[in-house]
């Protein structure tokens, strides 16, 4: 039962490098989101989406893009990295898109952008 | 957009005593409000959740209260012990886009001294 599974754990970019973080959930949930945690900030909302083919903005959605072509897979983008996207970064799903149920995490990727 | 603050950002008990953190959010459409525990290099784990129709939840040592008039609702660990250290968040679902979102406090750092 493998869950949200994120990969890589650790990156280290370049400025202005690209790169893309993989996050697969085997559960069937409609919900996935991403979130950066950064030190005294929480988690805040980068992207999200309620389903296959539909994703939405959330807080801090500049210089990160998304797409979600199955239910399993929600990738995140970074187009051209800059040191303020260094940060650890969460996958999470729910079963369901009002997001009233647990969220599942993956294991997190910490990046670093120098 | 919610707006949930998170008090305080840091809280050191000894062991078997008692611990509260509090939050207070700005949404009054918010209906559900979880609590995670993040452990050192660890992913968030949900640990209790209430809805607006309770006004408190137990399970076992860990307690959740709601005061939707106040808009605040708060964490109470009793009997603390070392494995209790942790760091904690809550959150609260708000309603932007086309879907509903969590937004997370900035976290609790909780250490229980033996």
């Amino acid at each position: 039962n493998a869950g949200v599974t994120q990969t890589p754990k650790f990156q280290v970019l370049k400025t202005g490098q690209s790169m893309t973080l993989q996050c697969a959930q085997d559960m069937n949930h409609e919900y996935m989101s991403w979130y950066r945690q950064d030190p005294g900030m929480g988690l805040r909302l980068i992207h999200y989406s309620v389903g296959a083919g539909i994703t939405d903005q959330g807080e801090v959605p500049n210089g990160y893009n998304v797409s979600r072509s199955t239910t399993e897979d929600f990738p995140l983008r970074l187009l051209s990295a800059a040191p303020s996207q260094t940060s650890v970064y969460f996958c999470a799903s729910s079963y369901s898109k009002t997001v009233n149920t647990e969220a599942f995490f993956g294991q997190g990727t910490r990046l670093t952008v120098v | 957009g919610e707006n949930v603050e998170q008090h305080p950002s840091t809280l050191s008990v000894q062991e078997g005593d008692s611990a509260v953190i509090k939050c207070t959010y700005s949404d009054s459409a918010s209906n559900y409000f979880p609590w995670y525990k993040q452990e050192l290099g660890k992913r968030p784990q949900l640990i209790i959740d209430i809805r607006s129709n309770v006004g408190e939840k137990k399970d076992q040592r860990i307690a959740v209260t709601l005061n939707k008039t106040a808009k605040h609702f708060s964490l109470h660990i009793t009997e603390t012990q070392p494995e209790d250290s942790a760091v904690y968040f809550c959150a609260a679902l708000g309603t932007s886009g086309s879907a509903r979102q969590l937004t997370f406090g900035s976290g609790t750092q909780l250490t229980v001294l033996p």
